[in-house]
């Protein structure tokens, strides 16, 4: 079956120009989660989706930074008036996220490698 | 709230044994371990509940002291295979939910012939 899928893989931008990343989920996962990891670092959570409720936006690191999600499908990151700090992977994970199950596993997508020059 | 994994690097021979710790200052409900191998995404490895439950790896085996709020990871024999980035990632307890991870800065293990 398959996986995460994110697009684009990479993305090279100029400073202050926006930036949409998109992440497809596991078909059927309710939970969504979008994290940074800059280059030799850990995973730095930045949104949580989960089902219909409002989302965890706890870890976005400014007001430039916003996410959407379609139902339980397609999510979109928007980065706006990009900084040279920016520059990360942005990986999206899904998991089953049902109520009722502690073993929620996530799936990590491959990522979008973000350049802004 | 960031858990404090030690060490930050763990070098090996092909064969000897490794522990990675995660260790949170606030009460846990359940303790997740992934492991990231250079380029590419992270990788589930093992769950850890409050409680004792848990779910993972046959080959990889870890603890989680509930009062200490710390989890252990023991790599045993281990094979070339192993190297990469392992993350601990903490669900804390009346967090609301069992989802949101925060994780460590990662262990980074090399294990050489």
């Amino acid at each position: 079956g398959a996986g995460v899928s994110q697009s684009p893989s990479n993305k090279v931008t100029e400073k202050g120009k926006d930036v949409e990343l998109r992440c497809d989920p596991i078909s059927g996962h309710t939970a969504l989660y979008w994290y940074r990891q800059r280059l030799g670092q850990g995973l730095e959570f930045l949104i949580y989706f989960q089902g219909n409720s409002a989302p965890d936006k706890s870890g976005l690191p400014s007001d430039r930074f916003s996410a959407e999600r379609t139902g339980e499908s397609v999510s979109t990151l928007t980065i706006q008036r990009t900084q040279q700090e920016d520059s990360a992977v942005y990986l999206c994970a899904s998991s089953l996220g049902t109520s009722g199950s502690r073993f929620n596993e996530q799936f990590f997508g491959p990522g979008t490698r973000l350049t802004v020059l | 709230q960031q858990p404090v994994q030690s060490p930050q690097a763990v070098i090996l021979r092909e064969g000897e044994d490794a522990v990675i710790n995660c260790s949170s200052s606030k009460a846990l409900y359940s303790v997740h371990w992934y492991r990231q191998k250079h380029g590419e995404a992270p990788v589930f490895l093992m769950i850890l509940l409050k409680g004792g439950e848990q779910k993972g790896h046959e080959k990889i085996s870890a603890s989680f002291n509930e009062k200490k709020q710390q989890s252990s990871l023991y790599l045993t024999a281990s094979q070339l295979s192993y190297s990469g980035t392992y993350f601990c990632g903490t669900v804390l307890l009346f967090s609301g939910g069992y989802n949101k991870l925060i994780f460590g800065a990662g262990t980074r293990l090399a294990v050489h012939p």
